[in-house]
């Protein structure tokens, strides 16, 4: 199957700071999707991208669509506590109809 | 009232044993997901339907089966539990031509 690479792996960081983390694919996507999963619960959709160099932000959240259409990119701006959780991208390729391939996904610590 | 519900939350079975778990969503979605979730792997896709007369496999099938009863209703069955089976389960919808799938609260499922 597709293989959906995140980094980092997990992240400590102090609350205040800016988060950046990133996804990469060796296949083409045509629709990126940022996902946050809250300890003990399902995943939540944060940001969905349809187009090459798309760049869209959900309040302290900005997501972009990579040019080459293989990765994306997520930034969380002055992190807070409620940050807390592991986020995944998910992506649907033209080649596989519609099956969503998710990332191995990032836990992100903040520290108070 | 939670939109898509998983029951049970937690079992613990032994080796062998047939499990059941269940699915049920109140947000009229016709397509409906099973995705398994294991520590540093993400989420993998186990089966998908996209109406009740619809059921595809996923990525990882194997050792699982599933039935649609219903547009509401979505049930996963492991027909011979075995331990590497152990592993976070979760159901997801989304409506046809939507990108965004809404999760369930997961089924955390303990072979022994």
């Amino acid at each position: 199957g597709q293989q959906l690479n995140q980094s980092p792996q997990s992240m400590f960081i102090q609350e205040g700071e800016d988060v950046s983390m990133n996804c990469t694919s060796s296949s083409i996507f045509n629709t990126w999707l940022w996902y946050k999963q809250d300890p003990g619960e399902g995943p939540v959709l944060l940001i969905a991208l349809y187009k090459a160099g798309e760049l869209t932000s959900n309040g302290r959240l900005t997501a972009q669509f990579g040019i080459t259409r293989k990765d994306s990119f997520l930034n969380i701006s002055a992190s807070i506590p409620s940050d807390v959780g592991i986020y995944f991208c998910a992506g649907l390729t033209p080649y596989t109809g519609n099956q969503f391939y998710f990332g191995t996904g990032t836990s992100l610590t903040v520290i108070p | 009232d939670a939109d898509v519900t998983q029951t049970p939350r937690n079992r613990i079975t032994k080796t062998g044993k047939r499990i059941m778990l269940e699915c049920s969503q109140t947000k009229g979605h016709d397509r409906m997901y099973w995705y398994r979730q294991d520590p540093g792997l993400g989420l993998q896709l186990i089966y998908y339907s996209f109406d009740v007369k619809d059921i595809n496999k996923g990525e990882i099938s194997d050792g699982y089966s599933v039935s649609r009863q219903a547009q509401a209703k979505f049930s996963l069955s492991l027909e011979s539990a075995i331990p590497n089976q152990t592993a976070l389960y979760f159901c997801a919808t989304s409506d046809t031509g939507g990108v965004e799938q809404f999760f369930g609260p997961g089924t955390r499922l303990t072979v022994l």
